[in-house]
């Protein structure tokens, strides 16, 4: 079963303009992170935060984490067409270190 | 090196074919995973192999078959596949926390 859900499902924009998505998910955790996935090909990395962190940025990004709500947020400032992609957030639980669980994912378009 | 390389890249089978999915790294990593991803669904766990032995195995059926002949290498075989087989196998190594993805092979099972 998949640990997380995102939202939103889809989101399209406009080139330069801000797009958030957010990550809720079920159980503790021992870390949270963020992947791009281009076309169905394979998964790029794009940034961890840590169960004690509380926001982190690489970037154009800026992930945050509430561990209280269970949730993380994934901001990607001044958006590029190239940033058009699947996006899902991943998290290794407390009781399962190791195990990479992906939430359902964000399909994000940035129109030109 | 930062990559982990699988191949092939894309795969056609029958459903009485033997086939096999390679993926390697060199990054030291000890961790090394195999996940499988349908269309617009996210991956899903398959096996997790630590120190070169089967940790994990999410109660995948046994036409799937994981090898990890050493530290660098990872194995899939793939016998009596199904049509709903069809999917992209990712495979992933990690060293404290960071998950590394191969390109996957993208399977159709005929």
């Amino acid at each position: 079963s998949q640990q997380g859900e995102e939202d939103p499902q889809a989101l399209s924009i406009q080139e330069g303009e801000n797009a958030t998505m957010n990550c809720s998910y079920k159980t503790s955790i021992n870390n949270l992170q963020w992947y791009r996935q281009n076309s169905g090909r394979g998964l790029v990395h794009l940034i961890l935060i840590r169960s004690n962190e509380r926001e982190k940025h690489s970037g154009r990004l800026r992930v945050t984490l509430d561990t209280s709500k269970k949730s993380s947020s994934l901001l990607i400032t001044a958006s590029r067409a190239a940033d058009t992609a699947s996006y899902f957030c991943a998290t290794v639980r407390l009781t399962s270190y190791g195990k990479l669980t992906f939430g359902q994912g964000t399909i994000l378009t940035v129109h030109p | 090196d930062t990559e982990v390389t699988q191949t092939p890249k894309h795969l056609v089978m029958g459903m009485t074919n033997k086939k096999s999915l390679k993926c390697e790294q060199h990054m030291g990593h000890r961790a090394m995973y195999w996940y499988k991803q349908k269309a617009k669904k996210p991956p899903e766990l398959m096996f997790v192999y630590s120190y070169e032995k089967l940790s994990i195995n999410e109660s995948v059926p046994s036409r799937f078959s994981p090898e990890c002949p050493n530290s660098s290498l990872l194995n899939l075989h793939l016998h009596a596949l199904q049509p709903e087989d069809s999917a992209l196998y990712l495979c992933a190594s990690s060293q404290e926390g960071g998950f590394y993805f191969g390109p996957g092979t993208r399977l159709l099972v005929l």
